[in-house]
């Protein structure tokens, strides 16, 4: 089973504020998925394909990476970003899930 | 619009079982894989099961495994969750997913407790 490793577990930023949540697999994967969840709601698609932004998805979230290493790109934080993010990958079998990353608001 | 509905969850003793479903609706459902996706309280989220498009492929994770089984009804456009011998650590809040997890439902808890 593929481990995903996500760092940091919790952080703080400022509005504004430039934001990189980073995910390590356990083992090389082709590509990552980035989720956002905010409290007592669903699980939403952010990043596709490592890079490419889901439908909706404001053009401040980016994605990127390779093999082992990926990350998430919040350029200028809004409050409404609060939120926990999940890494995933299904390159291999079993899908999984980082344990995610809880975001907030300074 | 896609939507999905989950229901069947609930309060549930240990060793017994229960059925979930998921009402799709606003997309072919015969033509996507879907999948369940829990969530232990204060979790993190952790996959459970996938099935093909037309029901000839099912996989899960290791943790439930002869335990429970997803199916669907492509006719009712509907996915189910039929959960067996349940145990505390089934205790979630349970997606259904639209593969690839560009939709999700809303959730339904299972509690599993005596």
């Amino acid at each position: 089973e593929i481990v995903l490793t996500q760092s940091p577990t919790t952080t703080a930023a400022s509005p504004g504020e430039k934001v990189t949540i980073t995910c390590l697999a356990s083992s090389s994967v082709s590509n990552m998925y980035w989720y956002q969840q905010k409290s007592g709601a669903s699980p939403k698609l952010l990043i596709y394909s490592t890079s490419s932004l889901a439908s909706g998805v404001p053009d401040r979230f980016s994605g990127s990476g390779s093999g082992t290493s990926y990350s998430l790109t919040i350029n200028t934080m809004e409050a409404e970003d609060a939120a926990t993010y999940y890494c995933q990958q299904w390159s291999s079998n079993p899908l999984t899930f980082g344990s995610g990353t809880k975001l907030e608001i300074k | 619009e896609v939507q999905l509905v989950e229901s069947g969850g609930g309060l549930v003793q240990p060793g017994r079982s229960m059925k979930l479903s998921c009402a799709a609706s606003g997309f072919t459902f015969n033509n996507y894989d879907m999948a369940w996706v829990c969530q232990a309280p204060k979790k993190g989220l952790e996959w459970v099961a996938t099935i093909s498009y037309d029901g000839s492929s099912t996989y899960y994770r290791d943790s439930v495994k002869g335990r429970f089984t997803i199916s669907r009804d492509n006719a009712k456009s509907t996915l189910y969750l039929q959960m067996d011998s349940l145990r505390s650590e089934d205790t979630a809040t349970y997606y259904c997913a639209r593969v690839p997890f560009a939709y999700w439902g809303q959730g339904t808890l299972v509690t599993v407790s005596s």
